[in-house]
């Protein structure tokens, strides 16, 4: 089946630094990637939509300029979190899909946590 | 707009006991539906999903749910319970927008399996 893998699982960075999280569809293309926030005991936020080859799209109240997406391959995406403060600490989460050999369906990333200090 | 409505965010079941998870949805379009797992600090883990053909869906690990238009729901239930399958369980629908699908997740539901 289809797989994404995602990495780091985690990471612990300082205030002010950058963190570069990828996303990557193991065994099929990935078109469509989605990027999403979750914070403890919470439902997951949808952060942007990523299309290989194309700007991502964020959802409204996402900051393009602190959460960079970069879609430059039909197998990966990352999302860059700049200039990261306490408050950006969560659980981010990919999902990949809509290509040759996706399925019908969009796969997970197994998430990294981030936490800020 | 597609939303869905997980009610409860946590249930309680004993270990061999009947789970029922409820989800409701919101579509103006013949929707999409989805059941997810989620274990700590890991992603999620499709359950079964609901594509317009058979209403009663069966899944992974026993699980199974029935699409029913009247009541706009789409429950989650499995005949009985495993201490394993303690973790968070997400409802979601499916939402296309201009060619793009985006997945609308619930709130959540823990489930807790006491021994």
């Amino acid at each position: 089946g289809a797989v994404v893998s995602q990495h780091p699982s985690w990471v612990i960075c300082k205030s002010g630094t950058s963190v570069k999280i990828e996303c990557r569809s193991l065994d099929f293309q990935a078109t469509t990637m989605f990027w999403y926030r979750q914070f403890p005991k919470q439902s997951l936020m949808l952060m942007a939509t990523s299309n290989e080859g194309s700007k991502a799209t964020y959802e409204q109240g996402v900051e393009k300029d602190k959460f960079l997406i970069n879609h430059a391959s039909l197998t990966l995406s990352t999302l860059t979190v700049t200039s990261a403060h306490p408050e950006d600490s969560s659980f981010y989460i990919c999902s990949a899909g809509g290509g040759q050999g996706a399925g019908d369906g969009y796969t997970f990333g197994s998430g990294t946590r981030l936490t800020v200090v | 707009a597609q939303s869905v409505t997980q009610l409860g965010s946590h249930v309680s079941v004993s270990e061999g006991a009947l789970v029922l998870l409820r989800c409701n949805y919101s579509s103006s379009v013949p929707p999409y539906l989805f059941w997810y797992v989620q274990y700590p600090n890991q992603g999620l883990q499709l359950l079964l999903k609901y594509t317009s053909a058979a209403t009663l869906v069966k899944g992974i690990n026993g699980f199974e749910a029935e699409f029913k238009k009247s009541e706009t729901s789409f429950h989650l239930t499995k005949p009985s319970a495993h201490m394993s399958d303690a973790a968070e369980y997400f409802c979601a629908v499916r939402s296309a927008t201009s060619g793009t699908y985006k997945y609308i997740f619930g709130t959540g539901t823990r489930l807790k399996v006491l021994a």
